[in-house]
């Protein structure tokens, strides 16, 4: 495996199941995120981790929680998600040190999530 | 608030011609600017990234920054109608701050007509 990967591609899921995403990156670097891209809107930053300590929670609802076990593995836990959570959802990862500009960020192919 | 700002078009181009998309943002302590690539229903993919004023160029790719005006241009030479994609600009605020996130834009979605 190169680069990010994501599993599952793609999930349906009703309002009351639990899922989780799962991303893992091979390119050795330390910092992963999460993002959310909905049709007609900007890329939605949702978690950031920065040596598996997450450093930002951009106001996102509490039926999503995110898991950073190591620098290489990023979950995503769902629960009781709503009909407009259906979005694609992203991963990434950088080479993120303190001050450092250099913030090229790698994305995974992302899941497409549908609530029902 | 932090904005970046993408004409969503269409912007449509004839196979050959250059394709110019165009980007503002409003931090003016940015300093770091990407242009992504995004076909339908995959991921983005970075293709440019610039740091200082002026241009920088990766084959057909010129990437453009004005840092005075808070602009950044993508230029596109002898476009092919595998270039027909959205285009997103991301950018990163000052790192006074030590968030280094990116904030994007729309996106601009180009065709390139055989």
């Amino acid at each position: 495996e190169t680069g990010v990967t994501q599993t599952p591609r793609h999930l349906v899921m009703g309002m009351t199941n639990k899922k989780s995403l799962k991303c893992e990156q091979h390119l050795g670097h330390n910092a992963m995120y999460w993002y959310k891209q909905s049709a007609k809107k900007p890329l939605e930053l949702m978690f950031v981790y920065n040596f598996k300590e997450q450093t930002e929670n951009n106001s996102v609802p509490s039926r999503f929680s995110p898991e950073c076990p190591n620098s290489s593995h990023l979950f995503l836990h769902l629960h009781t998600l709503q009909p407009e959570d259906s979005a694609l959802y992203l991963c990434a990862s950088s080479s993120r040190l303190a001050r450092e500009k250099y913030n090229e960020q790698f994305f995974g192919p992302g899941t497409r999530l549908t609530v029902l | 608030q932090k904005e970046v700002e993408q004409n969503s078009g269409p912007l449509s181009v004839p196979e050959g011609a250059i394709a110019s998309l165009n980007c503002t943002y409003s931090d003016r302590g940015s300093q770091s600017f990407f242009w992504y690539r995004q076909y339908s229903g995959k991921s983005p993919e970075l293709i440019m990234s610039i740091y200082s004023n002026g241009d920088k160029e990766d084959g057909r790719f010129t990437a453009q920054l004005n840092k005075a005006s808070q602009y950044v241009s993508l230029l596109i030479r002898d476009s092919q109608p595998s270039d027909s994609a959205t285009y997103l600009c991301a950018v990163i605020e000052g790192i006074q701050t030590g968030a280094n996130n990116l904030f994007f834009g729309t996106g601009t979605r180009l065709t390139v007509i055989p």
